[in-house]
């Protein structure tokens, strides 16, 4: 039972174009939404994470929107670059216990 | 100023072996989790540790898996007789203390079951 669900699957977007990733949650005790950035054959690394009191958090080209009412949460990437290709995580934080999305593949073409 | 650090990053073991997956947390860092990431999946909880206590292994399978963070040591998954569905990622992440705080990921142990 899936209790974060991250779409797309794989995006592909231009360099400089804008991604992004949406999730959405059920759990209404998650009190902490991270979103990690993970190369081929290396482990989760922290982009950015936002708590469910703000709506928005912004963090150089990262940008995390936050929709209490409606348990969703997006990752746009602005002005994509091609280092930015990798496997995007969202998750969601029980105390110490992190739920996962399924990841997003994103590609960027240069 | 060393990270997680997980050893072996690649393990194959037969099937009906014993795969043993080590950890060292962070610098400081007393608290340790364990997750599994399948093929195409995001990661699954699988235990949370620490030192010489199990906090929270209900992300674990019932038989064959066993976790341990000793007093002095690094932790160590151990899966016993493994099968081919044993086969993924296993992460380990540490942090200072258990509630609320960020938690910083190893860069994977990956078994492969032949």
């Amino acid at each position: 039972q899936q209790q974060v669900k991250q779409s797309p699957q794989s995006l592909i977007v231009q360099k400089g174009g804008i991604s992004i990733i949406n999730c959405a949650y059920e759990n209404t005790a998650f009190d902490y939404f991270p979103w990690y950035q993970q190369f081929p054959g290396k482990g989760p690394a922290l982009l950015i994470a936002i708590r469910p009191d703000v709506s928005e958090k912004k963090e150089g080209r990262f940008t995390i929107s936050f929709n209490k009412s409606a348990k969703q949460f997006s990752l746009h990437i602005m002005d994509s670059q091609p280092g930015d290709s990798a496997t995007y995580f969202c998750a969601a934080r029980n105390d110490y216990k992190l739920s996962f999305g399924a990841g997003t593949t994103v590609t960027v073409r240069a | 100023n060393a990270g997680v650090m997980q050893n072996p990053r690649h393990l194959v073991r037969r099937r009906g072996q014993e795969a043993r997956l080590r950890c060292s947390p962070m610098k400081g860092h007393s608290h340790v989790y364990w997750y599994r990431q399948l093929p195409e999946e995001g990661l699954k909880f699988m235990v949370y540790l620490q030192k010489e206590n199990i906090i929270d292994e209900s992300g674990m399978p019932k038989e064959r898996f066993s976790a341990e963070f000793p007093k002095e040591g690094p932790s160590i998954l151990r899966i016993q007789q493994v099968v081919r569905g044993d086969s993924a990622a296993y992460f380990c992440a540490s942090s200072l203390s258990g509630k609320n705080t960020e938690a910083f990921f190893g860069q994977g142990t990956r078994l492969t079951v032949v």
